[in-house]
């Protein structure tokens, strides 16, 4: 299947500061990407979806201006977190798919801690 | 409203059969699919069901039935790395996935 690459795997920052997510697609063309969050015990919560060249569109709730996505090419989108805090640790994962499939495969998923 | 059900947790005996069943309601329905999810880690992709029936592969099994908004994943010949939540998602007419809550199994030896 198609791969879908995710980094970090684990980042720990300081509140505050902000972090940067990304996530490629290495053998496709990811045209829309989804960035997950998940809480422990809990299931995927969409936070974003982001079609290549387009801007994001946000799930109610979602901050845009704190998670800000770029998808700027067909096989990059970043997250970045600001000025985050300790409520933002998260495990972050990202999805990718093409236009042509109904599957989006995931990202191996950025777990995050602020302290 | 859209919304998917599955049951929190399930356990189950190694080398026997479960069933984990997933109900929804979604504006429109472009298919099921069921995840497999092990701590920590990535949902891993198990199946993905568009039209009424069954699906086999291999120890995994997946049923629709798209009239009732039922489906269920059928887990034979159990493993102990079969230990995971599995997440039911249901795409609505937007083809955007709308997740159930994860059901845990937990495998006994």
């Amino acid at each position: 299947g198609a791969v879908v690459s995710q980094h970090p795997s684990w980042v720990i920052c300081k509140s505050g500061t902000s972090v940067k997510i990304e996530c490629r697609s290495l053998d496709f063309q990811a045209t829309t990407m989804f960035w997950y969050r998940q809480f422990p015990k809990q299931s995927l919560m969409l936070m974003a979806t982001s079609n290549e060249g387009s801007k994001a569109t946000y799930e109610q709730g979602v901050e845009k201006d704190k998670f800000l996505i770029n998808h700027a090419s067909l096989t990059l989108s970043t997250l970045t977190v600001t000025s985050a805090h300790p409520e933002d640790s998260s495990f972050y994962i990202c999805s990718a798919k093409d236009r042509m499939d109904t599957e989006a495969f995931f990202g191996q998923g950025t777990r995050l801690t602020v302290v | 409203g859209q919304n998917i059900d599955q049951p929190t947790e399930m356990t189950a005996t190694e080398g026997a059969i479960v069933q984990i069943n997933c109900t929804y309601q979604t504006s429109g329905f472009n298919g099921l699919f069921w995840y497999q999810q092990h701590a920590g880690e990535a949902p891993t992709f198990l199946s993905y069901n568009v039209l009424d029936g069954l699906e086999e592969k291999g120890r995994f099994s997946s049923f629709l039935s798209r009239s009732k908004g039922y489906s269920y994943l059928l887990l034979k010949e159990l493993q102990m790395k079969d230990s995971a939540s599995y997440l039911c998602a249901a795409m609505d007419s937007n083809y955007q996935l709308i997740w159930g809550a994860g059901t845990k199994l937990i495998i006994k030896p």
